[in-house]
């Protein structure tokens, strides 16, 4: 069973609505990341911490903005949505001290913006 | 060129088949290799690491070639229930942490 949760998990919103998308992890991680994955489509990084109060954007441009200030919650904000926002967002760790570990991921979240 | 490259497949088997897929990666410098399993409208889930000298768990096998810089996944004796499609994720070099993850490869075992 894996030790990180996201909520909600499917959410529909109306454009121009602010959104927190939720991920907490009981592992001790210090490295969390944030995916978007269209239905068919592969992973891409939108964010990634490497501990507290680091966050960094990852290779697909996003209108959203992370969060680190404790170790275990790593939450996700839109300020405004659009339809374009419309996706799968899936929250993962990892322990840098663990490498071949990989990642552990959330179960995600659906996200329709209408 | 994408940094980690997979074929999307299809791929469609009977019931019993061995199938394998490739995974290439462009940074020689990778050192972390990894197979993830993603069932429809679901998460990825850890299927194995990759180690240097192969590595078998059950019906899979996991390559590593650096020379030719790609990793394979071999399947034995497929089941209805390995259809999935199977990422290949590599690290990113100086050991970040960061998987790149390819777009993935689905799976069909039929009856």
């Amino acid at each position: 069973e894996a030790d990180i949760y996201q909520t909600p998990r499917y959410l529909v919103i109306g454009t121009g609505k602010k959104i927190t998308l939720e991920c907490s992890q009981t592992m001790g991680h210090d490295k969390m990341y944030w995916y978007q994955q269209d239905p068919g489509m592969e992973l891409h990084l939108i964010h990634y911490s490497y501990g507290v109060n680091s966050t960094e954007k990852g290779d697909l441009s996003s209108e959203s903005t992370v969060s680190r200030i404790r170790t275990e919650h790593f939450p996700l904000t839109l300020e405004s949505a659009r339809p374009s926002h419309t996706s799968q967002y899936l929250c993962a760790s990892s322990d840098s001290g663990r490498t071949n570990y990989g990642y552990t991921f959330g179960s995600g979240t659906r996200l329709t913006v209408v | 060129r994408k940094e980690v490259e997979q074929d999307p497949g299809p791929f469609n088997v009977p019931e019993g088949a061995t199938v394998a897929f490739n995974c290439t990666y462009s940074n020689s410098a990778s050192q972390s290799f990894f197979w993830y399993r993603q069932d429809c409208r679901k998460e990825p889930k850890l299927l194995m690491s990759v180690y240097s000298s192969g590595n078998e768990d059950g019906r899979f096998t996991a390559q590593l070639n650096r020379a030719s810089q790609y990793i394979s996944l071999l399947i034995r004796d497929s089941k209805l229930s390995d259809s999935a499609t199977y990422l290949c994720a590599v690290n990113t070099a100086g050991n970040t942490g960061k998987l790149i993850f390819g777009q993935g490869t689905t799976l069909q075992v039929k009856p």
